[in-house]
């Protein structure tokens, strides 16, 4: 079962800052919280993942609540090429597999 | 190094036929996945190997599908009987132990008919 709840579609202009939100009110301690996208036709790619501290990276950033209990990534000036499934997973990272666990994902559509 | 390679991109095969996958993963690699992806649903793990091990299989892999990873690099994923409903995009995915992120290829797209 998938951990995460997040909204199955959102629209963003272009240029404009995308902020995708994810719920995991029931994420443990030892879990992170990892974002990966998927462009129509290709496997899904890794964006950035954190524990508990925000992060940020060339694609995005990560802003996760003090309870650890939500998160939103943040592509800071979407362009039409960020048009894709965002999918939010919870996950330990330890040495157990990470067999990560994929819900519906949020349809993110960037429009001119 | 290029990233995950897989191979076929698209199979078209009848039903009953068998099929065989490949994945290459990054070289550095240790970690193995496949995934299996219907259409607008998300990944679906099916297995994974550390080095040469198989480590976990989902329920989702049936005794008609068989995973090897024979000296810890490259991967083929079997379909044997293949069915109308195995019909999806397979995915695999490459990563280092201890490390977050995985990187996937680009798929291997089974239309079954």
């Amino acid at each position: 079962d998938a951990k995460t709840t997040q909204p199955p579609s959102m629209d963003c202009a272009e240029g404009r800052a995308a902020n995708l939100p994810c719920n995991h009110s029931t994420i443990s301690g030892n879990e992170y919280v990892y974002w990966y996208r998927q462009i129509h036709s290709q496997g899904p790619q890794y964006i950035i993942h954190g524990l508990k501290n925000n992060e940020t990276n060339e694609m995005a950033s990560l802003i996760i609540t003090e309870d650890r209990k939500s998160s939103t990534l943040i592509l800071p000036h979407a362009t039409l090429r960020d048009t894709a499934v965002y999918y939010c997973i919870v996950d330990a990272n330890n040495n157990a597999g990470n067999m990560l666990t994929f819900g519906g994902g949020t349809r993110l559509m960037v429009k001119p | 190094d290029t990233g995950v390679s897989q191979d076929p991109r698209h199979k078209i095969t009848k039903r009953g036929q068998n099929v065989t996958f490949r994945c290459d993963p990054i070289s550095e690699h240790n970690r193995l996945y496949w995934y299996r992806q219907t259409l607008g649903q998300g990944p679906e793990f099916l297995t994974y190997f550390q080095n040469e091990a198989q480590l976990e299989k989902s329920r989702l892999l049936s005794d008609r599908f068989s995973a090897e990873r024979p000296k810890g690099s490259f991967s083929t994923l079997e379909i044997q009987r293949t069915e109308q409903g195995d019909s999806a995009m397979y995915l695999c995915a490459s990563s280092l132990a201890w490390i977050g992120g995985y990187t996937f290829g680009s798929g291997t797209r089974l239309t079954v008919v």
